[in-house]
């Protein structure tokens, strides 16, 4: 079964930090881009970050530049998300998904969420 | 970045209903839609990519169509399953972007 499972979540005072992880199983993780996502509770989604298979090229939205660092451990087929500084607006619950080429980038696979609060 | 426009924000309807859900794009996007249906503390699912093509597994009642900006969500009819919240998700250019979401509801 291809799955994807988030943790990593909890609660953070501002200006803390956390690392997420997501286990990926069921399919070949080294060989999809992979991308982060967020969704404050009852709200929309947003999309916060994409890394190559390799892990060497890696985009974000322009709200987290500078302080999120997504990262890849291929051989563990781990996808990681770094939140430094975080503020109290990235508590939101925080989604890995899998790009799939073949389908126009499609985020086709999507784990069941960690959820992330920054308070003090 | 890309705005996606999704309309309505809310809709009521009955089972048995066939439903549309629009999504307008803030500029050319080719086929690169998608869309997904999410309901309560579950992550979406992917239910149409390429605006068009239906994704395994994902019954025939849902349909999609549109390119360049406009697009839309069709469900032919209304299943009481089908009650959720609904997103389209723009894969053109980055940042990706979403729709703000169509909640539908039963009447």
């Amino acid at each position: 079964e291809v799955q994807l499972v988030e943790s990593g979540g909890g609660l953070v005072q501002p200006g803390g930090s956390l690392r997420l992880s997501c286990a990926a199983s069921g399919f070949s993780f080294g060989r999809f881009w992979m991308h982060w996502v967020r969704q404050v509770p009852g709200k929309g989604l947003m999309w916060i970050s994409r890394t190559n298979t390799d892990g060497r090229t890696t985009t974000y939205a322009d709200s987290v530049r500078g302080r999120f660092i997504i990262s890849r451990d291929n051989a563990k087929n781990t996808l990681y998300l770094q939140m430094n500084s975080l503020r109290v607006e990235d508590t939101a619950v925080y989604y890995c998904v899998r790009d799939w080429l073949a389908m126009n980038d499609a985020f086709d696979v999507w784990g069941q969420g960690t959820m992330v609060t920054v308070s003090s | 970045d890309i705005q996606m426009t999704q309309s309505p924000s809310s809709l009521s309807a009955s089972v048995g209903d066939r439903v549309i859900i629009t999504c307008r794009a803030g500029q050319n996007i080719d086929i690169s839609l998608h869309w997904y249906q999410q309901k309560p503390g579950k992550a979406p699912k992917l239910l149409i990519y390429g605006a068009s093509a239906l994704q395994s597994g994902v019954p025939s009642r849902f349909s999609g169509s549109g390119s360049g900006t406009d697009f839309t969500l069709t469900i032919s009819t209304l299943q009481p399953e089908d009650f959720a919240t609904y997103f389209c998700l723009q894969t053109y250019s980055l940042p990706r972007t979403f729709g703000q979401g169509t909640t539908l509801d039963i009447k």
